[in-house]
């Protein structure tokens, strides 16, 4: 049951401090979507890679976020340093583009941040 | 204009009766449209996908795309309570076409009273 992973789930932190969020998405998929969800704003996108190479991360705050995929088997999602604004919940996407266009995307269970 | 739009509700219908969801976009050249189900404190789950003019049936499930007039709806019939969630529009504009990104809308909460 090919599933996208994330770690951890949930993470409570405070003001100022590092935080990294994980993902391992579908084998064999080869598009990777970082997305952040809050009752205000919605889902929102904030970047996405290709094959492993960034492709738009205009939806991050810049100084503060950074999104990398080191191999194929996981994206990572770090701010440094976190506010409490950053608070809410951060889901991984997966799925695959190819010629045809088709572009379904399927979601990991979401890592929760509170920052204090 | 959002590029996807969606009334938020909350839409409510009886057990067993059937629930109309529908989403709206402004790009004319959209290539492919999605429908996810969130539920409360979960991620969103795909449910349907449909990328032709018409109507797409899996089980309970139909989505009904007209490109013409650019909306895009998803029928659910014979409503159940574990059908209350979130139901979120998705939309493959035309001009990220070939990256796989996708515009979500803001969501409807569907509420199926037994």
């Amino acid at each position: 049951d090919a599933r996208v992973t994330q770690t951890p789930r949930h993470k409570v932190t405070e003001m100022g401090q590092e935080v990294t969020m994980r993902c391992q998405p579908i084998l064999g998929h080869n598009t990777v979507f970082w997305y952040r969800q809050t009752m205000m704003q919605g889902l929102e996108l904030l970047a996405y890679f290709r094959n492993r190479a960034p492709l738009d991360d205009s939806g991050m705050p810049k100084d503060r976020f950074s999104a990398e995929m080191p191999d194929a088997t996981l994206a990572t999602l770090k701010i440094q340093p976190s506010e409490p604004r950053d608070s809410a919940v951060y889901f991984c996407a997966s799925g695959f583009v190819g010629l045809a266009g088709y572009n379904e995307q399927f979601f990991g269970p979401g890592t929760r941040l509170t920052v204090l | 204009q959002k590029e996807v739009e969606q009334n938020s509700g909350p839409l409510s219908v009886p057990e067993g009766a059937i629930a109309s969801l529908n989403c709206t976009y402004s790009d004319r050249g959209s290539q492919s449209f999605f429908w996810y189900r969130q539920y409360s404190g979960k991620s969103p789950e795909l449910i349907m996908s449909i990328y032709s003019n018409g109507d797409k049936e899996d089980g309970r499930f139909t989505a009904q795309l007209n490109k013409a007039s650019q909306y895009v709806s998803l029928l659910i019939r014979d409503s159940q309570p574990s059908d209350s969630a979130t139901y979120l529009c998705a939309v493959n504009i035309l001009r990220s076409s070939n990256t796989g990104k996708l515009i979500f809308g803001q969501g409807t909460t569907l509420q199926v009273k037994p």
